[in-house]
């Protein structure tokens, strides 16, 4: 089945304890992306990557990595998590050409 | 910047009533959009996509509406059911780079 697979679904931490959050796809994809998602602000991209090796930022990247070192993964990073980061989080992935993006099922952090 | 917004935070209708969902973009620039349905706890999920040269496209009980002139998108569903509760999203692409840019969501509910 095609999918995006993110872990964990749930996360409690506190803050500076770094953190990683996996996102995974099976459908051959170049681009992933990250996101997270606030009320009343909907979808804000934090990084995305076009392939192996590249990535750039999105509209709201202060405080959060990733790599792209597999084309299947693209992990999100946070070295010192602080509580404005308490969110949920989405990856993405879609062809580089565009069109539909295929979310994963979200992961719900909160930073204490 | 990118601006997609949706007219109405809310909507309510009566099970087998046509519901009506609007969104508004700024980038007349923009190549491709995209209706996603996101339910509670879940990631949004594709409904229908609609390229910029077009100005209707129908699906199974859902049609999309793009009116260039006023930059405005709609989603229609016929016969709107229970399960179609949810929080509807409309999304640009840029093709160019393959940027995202998300509306905030209008959550429909289905009065029984």
């Amino acid at each position: 089945e095609a999918q995006v697979t993110q872990n964990p679904r749930y996360l409690i931490t506190v803050t500076g304890k770094k953190l990683t959050v996996t996102c995974s796809q099976n459908m051959n994809h170049e681009y992933m992306s990250w996101y997270r998602q606030d009320p009343g602000l909907g979808l804000r991209q934090i990084y995305y990557s076009m392939n192996v090796e590249v990535t750039d930022k999105g509209d709201v990247p202060e405080g959060y990595k990733v790599s792209r070192k597999e084309k299947r993964n693209f992990p999100l990073i946070l070295e010192s998590p602080s509580p404005n980061q308490t969110s949920l989080y989405f990856c993405a992935s879609t062809l580089l050409e565009g069109g539909k993006l295929f979310f994963g099922s979200g992961t719900q952090l909160s930073v204490l | 910047g990118e601006s997609v917004g949706l007219h109405l935070p809310t909507l309510s209708v009566q099970e087998g009533d046509n519901s009506i969902i609007n969104c508004a973009y700024s980038n007349s620039a923009s190549d491709y959009f995209i209706w996603y349905k996101q339910e509670s706890g879940k990631g949004p999920q594709f409904i229908i996509d609609i390229r910029s040269n077009m100005d209707k496209r129908q699906g199974q009980r859902v049609t999309v509406l793009l009116n260039k002139t006023v930059k405005h998108l709609s989603l229609q569903i016929a016969a709107t059911q229970p399960g179609d509760s949810a929080v509807y999203f409309c999304a640009e692409n840029h093709l160019t780079g393959n940027q995202f840019y998300f509306g905030t969501g209008t959550s429909l509910t289905v009065i029984p």
